[in-house]
């Protein structure tokens, strides 16, 4: 059964500084999706990466996978309060179906 | 373009009562998708479905619910008999066929059984 675990769950900080949130997954997959939801909100697509060593960069936020240790990770640099939001990373159960597995979530708090 | 659309957006039922709710998919997206949502907690796989097809509802609990997707019309979920732990967001996502872009999702459904 595919698992995915994201760390840390709960993240405060300050407005400036930079931080990294983590993705671990437990079976063999080539695709992973990175997505924003804010409180009470439908989930934004933030990135999707396709293959191994893949980077994608959007204004203050990198994200990056390793296949070869299944793990992902979100970077955020000189974080400023409206990225402020629950982060999600997921992977597809079979290559192509969109068939998701979530990991918990990482609620980032980025205060002034 | 309007995008993924879910009514209601909130639902209140009784238990014992049944829940419908409804997804219109992005235009020209063929591909229907519905994820749970408990508190605090990340979206759960629940079914996959294509223009008058199931194509995999692993993820859906045996008894009680269904999906379908009708040739015309929205995509209905639907839960017969709710119980508290029902309680849950609810969100519709559509694709394309044979796109490796990433799911839209709606604003959801948020059902709380009383």
């Amino acid at each position: 059964e595919l698992k995915v675990e994201q760390n840390p769950l709960f993240l405060s900080m300050q407005e400036g500084k930079n931080y990294t949130i983590y993705c671990n997954y437990s079976t063999t997959s080539d695709r992973l999706y990175w997505y924003r939801q804010d409180p009470g909100k439908s989930l934004e697509s933030l990135f999707v990466l396709l293959s191994n060593g893949a980077v994608k960069q959007e204004g203050r936020l990198m994200a990056s996978l390793d296949t070869k240790a299944r793990l992902s990770t979100l970077h955020i640099t000189a974080a400023v309060h409206d990225l402020s939001a629950t982060y999600f990373c997921a992977v597809d159960m079979e290559q192509g179906a969109q068939k998701l597995v979530f990991g918990q979530g990482t609620r980032l708090t980025i205060n002034p | 373009n309007a995008g993924v659309m879910q009514n209601p957006r909130h639902l209140v039922r009784r238990r014992g009562q049944e829940a419908r709710l409804r997804c219109s998919p992005m235009k020209g997206h063929s591909h229907v998708y519905w994820y749970r949502q408990l508190p605090e907690e990340g979206l759960k796989f629940m079914v996959y479905l294509q223009k008058e097809n199931i194509i995999d509802e692993s993820g859906m609990p045996k008894e009680r619910f269904s999906a379908e997707f009708p040739k015309e019309g929205p995509s209905i979920l639907r839960i017969q008999q709710v119980v508290r732990g029902d309680s849950a967001a609810y969100f519709c996502a559509s694709s394309p066929q044979g796109t490796l872009s990433p799911l839209h999702f709606g604003n959801g459904t948020r059902l709380t059984v009383t």
